[in-house]
């Protein structure tokens, strides 16, 4: 069964304080690697996608890095504005269809 | 840009109601989907849609279905709506080639309450 599980569950910086967020995952083979950035009380918003170990996506002060088994997501000298929850999900080959399995999310507060 | 609008940003129901969750998407994309999202259990896939009058259970199904009678609506629908139904529910949609980034669009969310 395709499994996705992030780490910390929350997480609390300071401006400034660069840090990672995890994203561990099992599939029986890796189409693509998703993350998204959810604001409270709104739907999920796109950042990256990540087909293949080694490959590395950057956006602003975000960047996603992926292996065969995790991918993490580095932020660099984080804003308040970046405070929202962040989730990563996968897509499996054998799936003919869009069909994401999400983790539970990391909740980030970054405080000025 | 993509636009996906859920009718409803928060909707309170009684136990046993019929609950209507419409979906609509302005990008003439083909496929549709309507997750929910629990605290400790993250999205989970209720039904999805890759063509107008298709679909196809996702992985849970159970006490929903839904409509798609025109491209750009997808309906879900709770026959007689139960607490273990109180949720955030999710409309996304897709091209159905993809493109590169292989993104769903998602919606700003239905928060229901099953009393």
């Amino acid at each position: 069964e395709d499994q996705v599980t992030q780490s910390p569950e929350a997480l609390r910086l300071q401006e400034g304080e660069s840090s990672s967020l995890n994203c561990s995952y099992t599939v029986s083979g890796l189409r693509g690697l998703f993350w998204y950035r959810q604001d409270p009380g709104k739907g999920p918003e796109f950042l990256f996608t990540l087909y293949s170990a080694g490959e590395e996506k950057e956006k602003e002060r975000l960047k996603a890095t992926l292996t065969k088994k995790e991918s993490f997501l580095h932020i660099t000298a984080p804003k308040p504005e970046d405070s929202a929850t962040y989730l990563c999900a996968v897509q499996a080959v054998n799936t003919g269809f869009q069909k994401l399995v999400f983790g539970t999310g990391t909740r980030l507060l970054v405080s000025p | 840009d993509v636009k996906v609008t859920q009718s409803s940003r928060y909707l309170v129901k009684r136990t046993g109601e019929k609950v209507f969750l419409e979906c609509v998407q302005d990008m003439d994309h083909e496929n549709m989907f309507w997750y929910r999202q629990d605290p400790g259990l993250g999205l989970r896939l209720i039904y999805f849609s890759y063509d107008v009058k298709m679909k196809e259970k996702g992985d849970i199904p159970e006490g929903y279905s839904v409509s798609r009678e025109k491209k750009e609506r997808f309906s879900l629908i709770l026959e007689s709506a139960s607490t273990n139904q109180t949720s955030m529910y999710l409309c996304a949609s897709s091209p159905r080639w993809t493109g590169p980034t292989g993104e769903l669009f998602f919606g700003e969310g239905s928060r229901l309450t099953v009393l």
